[in-house]
């Protein structure tokens, strides 16, 4: 119950396509889901983050949907550039924790070809 | 200002002995987590602590302890090293906890067990 699943585990786009990365979660006490990118021989870092009381978040190209009935949230990334190629997980945090004990996903290999 | 640092970048140890790996936080962070990733199992939280105080703990056997201190630098401690516990060692800080401040990651120790 504590899994989060991701898909795909790569993704190949050009540029200026949009990537979609799709996660999905069991636990209901889930309340907090970031999404982290991360580069070769670099730790992973916060790209944007969402509550279960809003249904989309955007900032700048990147854009998190949220389905709480479905307990399901993805990442968006518009007019995809090279420099996006590195790994994204999605993340989430129960209630209790306050965000501080995150269960990551699989990870999605993002390659955008120029 | 500067980020989460992590000493050492890489160790090699044997099978059976003990390591202690270090991080420093961001100046005023006082939560700091650990987290341990791998090709096979992905990211994985160990524990965290905030205010000297393991807050949150994941996991894994009683051999991974951590720890920290007054000034917010935490160590994290394996004993009795086994292959398995090769892996990127993670350490990310935030100023209270993930929801309202999001947390950095640092670079990550590399250990490798032999």
């Amino acid at each position: 119950q504590q899994q989060v699943k991701q898909s795909p585990q790569s993704l190949i786009v050009q540029k200026g396509g949009i990537s979609i990365i799709n996660c999905a979660y069991e636990n209901t006490a889930f309340d907090y889901f970031p999404w982290y990118q991360q580069f070769p021989g670099k730790g992973p870092a916060l790209l944007i983050a969402i509550r279960p009381d809003v249904s989309e978040k955007k900032e700048g190209r990147f854009t998190i949907s949220f389905n709480k009935s479905a307990k399901q949230f993805s990442l968006h990334i518009m007019d995809s550039q090279p420099g996006d190629s590195a790994t994204y997980f999605c993340a989430a945090s129960p209630k209790e924790t306050s965000g501080s004990r995150l269960t990551f996903g699989e990870g999605t290999q993002l390659t955008v070809n120029p | 200002k500067a980020g989460v640092t992590q000493t050492p970048r890489y160790l090699i140890k044997t099978r059976g002995q003990q390591v202690t790996l270090s991080c420093s936080p961001i100046s005023g962070h006082r939560s700091v987590s650990w987290y341990q990733q791998t090709p096979g199992q992905g990211l994985q939280f160990l524990f965290e602590y905030f205010s000297e105080t393991q807050r949150n703990k994941g996991n894994f056997p009683g051999r991974f302890s951590g720890r920290q201190f007054s000034n917010s630098r935490s160590e994290m401690n394996v004993s009795t090293l086994e292959l398995g516990d090769s892996a990127l060692y993670l350490c990310a800080s935030s100023f209270i906890g993930g929801i309202d401040y999001g947390y950095t990651f640092g670079s990550g120790t590399r250990l490798t067990v032999v």
